[in-house]
């Protein structure tokens, strides 16, 4: 099963107003991550959050961290058009020592119309 | 500053065929990783390097593929033969460090046709 899911798969929004996007996993992390990504091209890092932060911001970006209900929440206030493309949770292995492997949800597809 | 640069961006061949995929990672990052993205499975993580040697290939499909990385600047990941079901988009990524603290950085994909 997937570590890593995203809740909406697609979310669709008018400039201006914020975005909230949930990711759920399954077991213990150390870090997690979000990137982006725009059509045709790759991952983009935005933020990273450890698992003794609860929240943390970077720009327009607010990150939340639950670790009871092994869940996050990636926050876009005053969104843009420019916003619009796939947004991913990646965790990491944790205590079972997987290294620097991570696991990367199933995304959430953003829309941000004019 | 350079990316992570991937070769070629396209590629079309037909059932059979071998195909290398080149990766060329940031200068000075340590690890590798290779994804492959496809819709129905999402991105999956085939194999990664921590300075130039293979840590965890579990995610390679079959042994039809195989990845190299002969020292730190280059990398290659190679099916053969291939199968229609390779069809996908595949990521090369790196890192700075062999820690889960380090961002990855991703390349724009080869976009992988068989036909």
């Amino acid at each position: 099963s997937q570590q890593g899911e995203e809740d909406p798969q697609a979310l669709s929004i008018q400039e201006g107003e914020n975005a909230t996007m949930n990711c759920s996993y399954k077991t213990s992390i150390n870090n997690l991550q979000w990137y982006r990504q725009n059509s045709g091209r790759g991952l983009v890092h935005l933020i990273l959050i450890r698992s003794n932060e609860r929240e943390k911001h970077s720009g327009r970006l607010r990150v939340t961290l639950d670790t009871s209900k092994k869940s996050s929440s990636l926050l876009i206030t005053a969104s843009r058009a420019a916003d619009t493309a796939s947004y991913f949770c990646a965790t990491d292995a944790g205590l079972t020592g997987g290294g620097n492997k991570l696991t990367f949800g199933t995304g959430t597809q953003l829309k941000v119309e004019l | 500053d350079a990316g992570v640069i991937q070769s070629p961006r396209h590629e079309v061949t037909e059932m059979g065929q071998e195909v290398t995929l080149r990766c060329k990672p940031i200068s000075g990052h340590n690890s590798l990783f290779w994804y492959r993205q496809t819709m129905m499975r999402g991105l999956e993580l085939l194999i990664y390097f921590n300075n130039n040697v293979p840590i965890d290939d579990s995610g390679m499909p079959e042994d039809r593929f195989s990845a190299k990385m002969p020292n730190a600047s280059f990398s290659t990941l190679k099916i053969q033969p291939s199968e229609p079901r390779d069809s996908a988009v595949y990521f090369c990524a790196s890192s700075l460090a062999p820690n889960s603290r380090q961002p990855q950085h991703f390349g724009d994909g080869t976009r992988l046709s068989i036909l």
